[in-house]
């Protein structure tokens, strides 16, 4: 069965440091690759796709991440944190079927300590 | 665009009352979802629309919930009766296309506690 593992629950980085969110996947293809990101109180904002080419793809508020099909993984990375990226990221993963809507990744939740 | 509007944004009431939380798409989308985070459970897809036709409904938990799209810019979500386990934060988010190459466009959720 498809799955998607953020195997990280909580991550605390100071700010100004570097930045990296794991995110796996289990498929036999290669999937739609989705990063979201969840502020207190409201809901889930797209960071950024992959869908093929590139493997490193750029996305809002300076966030990155790569595809590693080796790896089946899709980090998120970021070089200098911000105190206001403090909140939840989930990483989603869609298949090209169509039928079945997007599975989220349980969510890894980063503080930033100033 | 005012992206995608789910009302109310907040809602309490007694256990063994119905609920019905409301959602407006992005005009122009045609597939719609409904989606339930809870801390125990994360985000839980409770049913697909594409095209106002339910796809996927494989989430919704029992009987006591029901899910309906009358058109292309509406759909509900009702519970009816509601219990305490039904307390979560119910997300609408709508996509062009059939969404998984394109990624969904969230609300800002519905909270709803049940006592």
């Amino acid at each position: 069965a498809q799955s998607v593992t953020q195997p990280d629950i909580h991550i605390t980085v100071s700010e100004g440091a570097s930045l990296e969110l794991r995110c796996n996947y289990s498929y036999g293809a290669t999937p739609y690759l989705f990063w979201y990101v969840q502020s207190p109180g409201q809901g889930l904002q797209l960071l950024l796709k992959y869908f093929s080419g590139d493997t490193l793809v750029q996305g809002i508020k300076g966030f990155e991440a790569e595809f590693k099909r080796s790896q089946s993984s899709f980090n998120l990375r970021k070089p200098s944190v911000h105190w206001s990226d403090a909140a939840e990221y989930f990483c989603a993963v869609g298949f090209d079927t169509g039928r079945r809507a997007l599975t989220f990744g349980s969510g890894t939740r980063l503080q930033v300590q100033p | 665009d005012a992206g995608v509007i789910q009302s109310p944004r907040h809602e309490v009431t007694e256990m063994g009352q119905e609920v019905t939380l409301r959602c407006k798409p992005i005009s122009g989308h045609n597939s719609l979802f409904w989606y339930r985070q809870t801390m125990m459970r994360g985000l839980e897809l409770l049913i697909y629309f594409n095209n106002n036709v339910p796809i996927d409904d494989s989430g919704m938990p029992e009987d006591r919930f029901s899910a309906k799209m009358p058109n292309a810019s509406f759909s509900t979500l009702k519970i009816q009766p509601s219990e305490p386990r039904d307390s979560a934060v119910y997300f609408c988010a709508s996509s062009e296309g059939q969404g998984n190459n394109y990624g969904y466009t969230f609300g800002s959720g519905t909270r709803l506690t049940v006592v």
